[in-house]
């Protein structure tokens, strides 16, 4: 089956540091991974669209020099909050699109991190 | 734009009670529908999907038909268990190309009493 390994699942954080959540789709090839954001209690967010050797394609009202996506290989995208603040304390998750040429056959769910900046 | 509305929680059960689970959603087009799982702390899994008109979604003794005519796509089961407690979600996905994102509903909390 697809899996794809989110690490961090738990993170705490200073004021203004960085921090980085890989998403590695493990036993598949990933040409689209997408970050989500869930605040408590409420559903996902979509934040970005995270396609292999190109730029991200971010939501509207998403800052795209905060939140950093980078996805270098067919099997690991990246997600680095900079400069985090406490507003930036949150649920993410990533997903990850799994398709042989142009069928597509679905996607694949990260565990979630948990980032605390405190 | 495509939004999917699903009735709110949280809703809280006995042990083999019948569930359900309203989802009804708004697209253009013809969109494939799905309905996700989440555990405490962890991510997304797929319960069930349908990807067209009158398909009938199954796992785990969960059922959901997709129903154009009423744009609906609610979630069933006969006899609900403890495990079952958990956030579900109801998802679209418009199209065969481009991005293909999942639109979410917000999600409904479900909790089993034994």
């Amino acid at each position: 089956g697809a899996v794809v390994s989110q690490h961090p699942s738990r993170v705490i954080c200073k004021s203004g540091t960085s921090v980085k959540i890989e998403c590695r789709s493990l036993d598949f090839q990933a040409t689209t991974m997408f970050w989500y954001r869930q605040f408590p209690k409420q559903s996902l967010m979509l934040m970005a669209t995270s396609n292999e050797g190109s730029k991200a394609t971010y939501e509207q009202g998403v800052e795209k020099d905060k939140f950093l996506i980078n996805h270098a290989s067919l099997t690991l995208s990246t997600l680095t909050v900079t400069s985090a603040h406490p507003e930036d304390s949150s649920f993410y998750i990533c997903s990850a699109r799994k398709a042989d040429r142009e069928y597509f056959l679905g996607y694949t769910f990260g565990s979630g991190t948990r980032l605390t900046v405190v | 734009g495509d939004s999917v509305t699903q009735m709110e929680g949280p809703v809280t059960l006995s042990e083999e009670a019948f569930l359900t689970i309203n989802c009804t959603y708004t697209a253009t087009g013809y969109p494939s529908l799905f309905w996700y799982v989440q555990y405490p702390g962890e991510g997304l899994q797929l319960l069930l999907k349908a990807t067209k008109a009158d398909d009938k979604g199954s796992n785990k003794g969960f059922e959901a038909t997709y129903r154009k005519e009423t744009t609906s796509f609610h979630l069933e089961k006969g006899s609900v268990q403890v495990s079952d407690s958990a956030v579900y979600f109801c998802a679209l996905r418009m199209g065969l190309s481009g991005a293909q994102k999942l639109v979410f509903g917000q999600g409904t909390r479900l909790t089993i009493n034994p």
